[in-house]
């Protein structure tokens, strides 16, 4: 498809698991963004990765939350030792460019993570 | 400390009226503003945004006015249809900031019939 690609959409892990969290951006697009939305919250940055440059982590919770992106396009999220209150949808998002600014960012569907 | 604030968690609104989301914020530094609409099990779609150097921006039903001096600025959508029930999320960015966009919390609106 034409837009950006999340899965699983949804996972459902123990405590105390890993996962990962899969996103294929806008073909084109440089740059990658990971947003996650608890219950009853907005949207919260994790990461941002810009082309080749070093990503901007400043948002990720804790040293359990770790993401990468191969080749510029792929981008993989991962939590370890899965806590309950990393029950959330994690959305990412991809634009063309400098993040906002005249660059509109369009969401994935996001994947709904359910940690029992 | 939230820089974006939506403080309306939910609205209700008839249909054919006029809707007035509101959001305010804190940081001087947001040059550019951008409302999200997200509905159920979907991921955020763009829906509008404005640059600090204009005071309003439309888009058919849709408008968006900045208020600098008040830091606050709100979303119009005129006349209310039932397919604009959804979650309305704002957004501020910052050239120099860190982190990309902030997002408010959201308000959820409801078209009534």
């Amino acid at each position: 498809g034409a837009g950006v690609s999340q899965s699983p959409s949804n996972k459902v892990t123990e405590k105390g698991k890993d996962v990962e969290l899969r996103c294929d951006p806008i073909s084109g697009h440089t740059a990658l963004y990971w947003y996650r939305q608890s219950l009853g919250q907005g949207l919260e940055f994790l990461i941002y990765f810009q082309g080749n440059s070093a990503p901007d982590k400043s948002g990720l919770p804790s040293d359990r939350f770790s993401a990468e992106r191969t080749g510029g396009s792929v981008s993989t999220l991962t939590i370890q030792r899965t806590q309950q209150e990393d029950s959330a949808v994690y959305l990412c998002a991809s634009s063309l460019g400098n993040r906002g600014g005249g660059n509109t960012i369009y969401f994935g569907e996001g994947s709904w993570l359910t940690v029992v | 400390d939230q820089q974006v604030k939506q403080n309306s968690p939910s609205l209700s609104v008839q249909e054919g009226r006029i809707s007035i989301l509101n959001c305010d914020y804190t940081n001087s530094m947001f040059d550019y503003f951008l409302w999200y609409k997200k509905y159920p099990a979907e991921g955020p779609t763009f829906l509008i945004s404005i640059s600090s150097i204009k005071d309003k921006n439309e888009d058919g039903r849709f408008t968006v006015f900045l208020n600098k001096s008040a830091k606050h600025l709100s979303l119009h959508i005129v006349p209310s249809q039932p397919g604009d029930s959804a979650v309305y999320f704002c957004a501020a960015y910052s050239g120099g900031g860190a982190d990309g966009l902030t997002f408010g919390k959201g308000t959820h609106l409801i078209i009534q019939p």
